[in-house]
């Protein structure tokens, strides 16, 4: 247990529609990031939050917006979804301290129709 | 903007064979190189790290090395075990961001 808490665990949507996916950073980190894994593909790096504040931005479609909130949780809000949108979206946290490391979460797993 | 490529895709190997693992980053400024294994239905979860002021670094059947002049990276896994097949991401720190390689699909045939 990497003590990172996504959820939904599954999703399934309709083309258009909008969905709120939520991360929890382990107990004591600071930092959330996103990341998107499509089917068979690499871990895309979507936007990074520190401390309530954007720290940095990757391929992140205009569709898509992110927030940490002051008790540091984390949302991933994906609206117009289409269907090259389905794909598992982690959440990881940690990153900032002296190791480095990444704690992913479990992962949302999207599917859109 | 800043890249990190992988190779192979795909890896076999028999039981209590290596396997050896590449990549290449391309910001010169990338100090910190972790690896990460996903199983699956799982999130990725940190197996070894190596920082630019080290050259090589070992974990039991695991070891990184790294050259900074040539910006690659490689893993090494010894004696491999059926429990090591598994998807392994490398990764490269650029700013505040980790950039994965597109990961390595490892199959360790009993």
């Amino acid at each position: 247990d990497s003590g990172v808490t996504q959820t939904p665990k599954h999703l399934i949507t309709a083309t258009g529609q909008r969905v709120t996916l939520r991360c929890s950073p382990r107990s004591g980190d600071l930092s959330v990031y996103w990341y998107q894994q499509s089917l068979d593909q690499g871990l895309q790096f979507l936007i990074h939050y520190y401390n309530g504040e954007e720290r940095a931005k990757g391929n992140i479609l205009e569709r898509f917006s992110a927030q940490q909130f002051p008790d540091l949780h984390s949302e991933l809000n994906l609206s117009s979804l289409e269907l090259g949108d389905s794909a598992l979206y982690f959440c990881a946290s940690g990153g900032l301290t002296n190791t480095g490391e990444l704690f992913f979460g479990e992962g949302s797993r999207l599917t859109v129709l | 903007g800043e890249n990190v490529e992988q190779h192979p895709s795909t890896l076999s190997v028999q039981e209590g064979d290596s396997a050896v693992i590449k990549c290449t980053y391309s910001d010169s400024a990338s100090n910190y190189f972790p690896w990460y294994k996903q199983e699956l239905g799982k999130g990725p979860q940190l197996i070894i790290d190596i920082r630019s002021n080290v050259g090589e670094k070992k974990d039991q059947r695991i070891a990184v090395t790294l050259n900074k002049t040539a910006k690659h990276f490689s893993l090494h896994i010894t004696e491999t075990q059926p429990e090591d097949s598994a998807v392994y991401f490398c990764a490269a720190r650029s700013s505040y961001k980790l950039i994965f390689g597109s990961g390595t699909r490892l199959l360790v045939r009993p």
